[in-house]
């Protein structure tokens, strides 16, 4: 059983770019979960895929936007980049959307300059 | 709405010392509480969870955490630290409609002294 992967551990873009990152679940999770953690900060949520389809989202504006693919994988997407969308963006999945355990990747840190 | 406030950012303990962590929760409903870790560049890794039930919550590496709905807390315990216990330490709640959407502390990074 793998666990949850997240690529790429580490990047950097230019102010006013758009980035792609991704998550493969924990194999048989069908719910993924993305959360955005600044320097010094407990992660905050930006949103929940179940099923291919968005079932909640946090407090981010709509340049924030994701997928969820029949395989249960999933991007997040991230448009006209700004120098506070640097963070370490941390993936979660679980065995549906509430009720078990939800297990975090390793994170793609994102600088952005 | 709910939130989640870590008292002390930093708390420093010397090996062998009692390891106390502090948590309290702002909740509209009854709710679910956890205790994350996180190692240097890693992931978030659980070491307990209060749902419904005992309001005494026993976790992973001898870490416990009791639920107190008068004081709003869900304070994290350990009775001895160890070294390798440094690492920062975050509390999270949600609720029964929330599931895994979960609402995080801004952290406690707990170091350990020989």
């Amino acid at each position: 059983e793998t666990g949850v992967t997240q690529s790429p551990t580490h990047l950097i873009k230019t102010r006013g770019q758009q980035v792609t990152l991704r998550c493969s679940s924990q194999s048989g999770h069908n719910t993924v979960s993305w959360y955005q953690q600044a320097l010094g900060q407990g992660p905050q949520f930006i949103f929940q895929y179940y099923r291919e389809e968005e079932n909640g989202r946090g407090n981010f504006p709509p340049r924030f936007s994701g997928l969820q693919f029949p395989n249960y994988s999933s991007e997040l997407n991230v448009n006209a980049l700004e120098l506070d969308d640097s963070a370490l963006y941390l993936c979660a999945s679980s065995l549906g959307p509430s009720g078990s355990e939800a297990f975090f990747g390793q994170g793609t840190r994102l600088t952005v300059v | 709405a709910q939130s989640v406030t870590q008292l002390g950012s930093h708390v420093s303990v010397s090996e062998g010392a009692l390891v106390l962590l502090r948590c309290n929760y702002s909740s509209s409903v009854p709710p679910y509480l956890f205790w994350y870790v996180q190692y240097p560049n890693q992931g978030l890794q659980l070491l307990l969870k209060y749902t419904t039930g005992a309001t005494l919550v026993k976790g992973i590496n001898g870490f416990e955490a009791e639920f107190k709905k008068s004081e709003t807390s869900f304070h994290l315990t350990k009775p001895s630290a160890h070294m390798s216990d440094a690492a920062e330490y975050f509390c999270a709640v949600t609720h029964n409609n929330a599931g895994n959407m979960l609402t995080f502390g801004g952290g406690t990074r707990l170091m350990v002294k020989p």
